[in-house]
């Protein structure tokens, strides 16, 4: 089963808006990372956070990480019509040299 | 060009038949994977490699293989392709470890689209 899962499947907002989605995974990682995939695209990262740290910034994006609850969000503020995409999580296992994706949460910024 | 290419972008074969997909870094990053997307999903893990010439087993791994001779370049080979295997196939690749802060981000292809008719 995969290891990460996001919340919720899908989200429509208004341009201006905030942007927060979640991610719950079940074993400890070393590390968690957020990519974005537009349509038919191959994903890009967008951020990565370590075990240690609970909370990082990257321009208009937010990730807290939770390791106790297993779970992490990703906040995008005044989000933008370019910000449609479908945005996933991935975790880097503790002792495993592979990455698990969760399913996704799909985006639809509305200008 | 610098960067990581998938090739066929597109293939359309038939059910048995065996089909390659080329994947190329120029970076000389480490380790290197194959995900398989299906239509609404995220991506599971095929096979991965820490190498040259070191592989294992992602959570998909059945029918398909992978070899890494050299660090630039690994192939996906479905041996006898099922309608199953109808997939986006991705590629990416990551420079190390990095230990003990895990591994670091991944640069992914554009994608193989394959269709099993």
């Amino acid at each position: 089963s995969q290891q990460g899962e996001e919340d919720p499947q899908a989200l429509s907002i208004q341009e201006g808006e905030n942007a927060t989605m979640n991610c719950s995974y079940k074993t400890s990682i070393n590390n968690l990372q957020w990519y974005r995939q537009n349509s038919g695209r191959g994903l890009v990262h967008l951020i990565l956070i370590r075990s240690n740290e609970r909370e990082k910034h990257s321009g208009r994006l937010r990730v807290t990480l939770d390791t106790s609850k297993k779970s992490s969000s990703l906040l995008i503020t005044a989000s933008r019509a370019a910000d449609t995409a479908s945005y996933f999580c991935a975790t880097d296992r503790y002792n495993f040299n592979k990455f698990y994706f969760g399913s996704g949460t799909k985006l639809n910024v509305k200008p | 060009d610098a960067g990581i290419t998938q090739s066929p972008r597109y293939k359309i074969t038939e059910t048995g038949r065996q089909v390659t997909l080329m994947c190329h870094q120029t970076w000389s990053h480490s380790y290197m994977f194959w995900y398989r997307q299906d239509l609404g999903h995220g991506l599971r893990l095929i096979y991965y490699s820490a190498a040259a010439d070191i592989t294992d087993k992602g959570e998909v791994s059945d029918g398909y293989v992978v070899s890494r001779s050299k660090t630039e370049n690994f192939p996906l080979t479905l041996e006898s392709a099922t309608r199953s295997q109808t997939s986006v196939y991705f590629c990416a690749s990551t420079p190390g470890s990095g230990r003990p802060g895990g591994l670091t981000e991944q640069y992914f292809g554009p994608g193989t689209r394959l269709t099993v008719t």
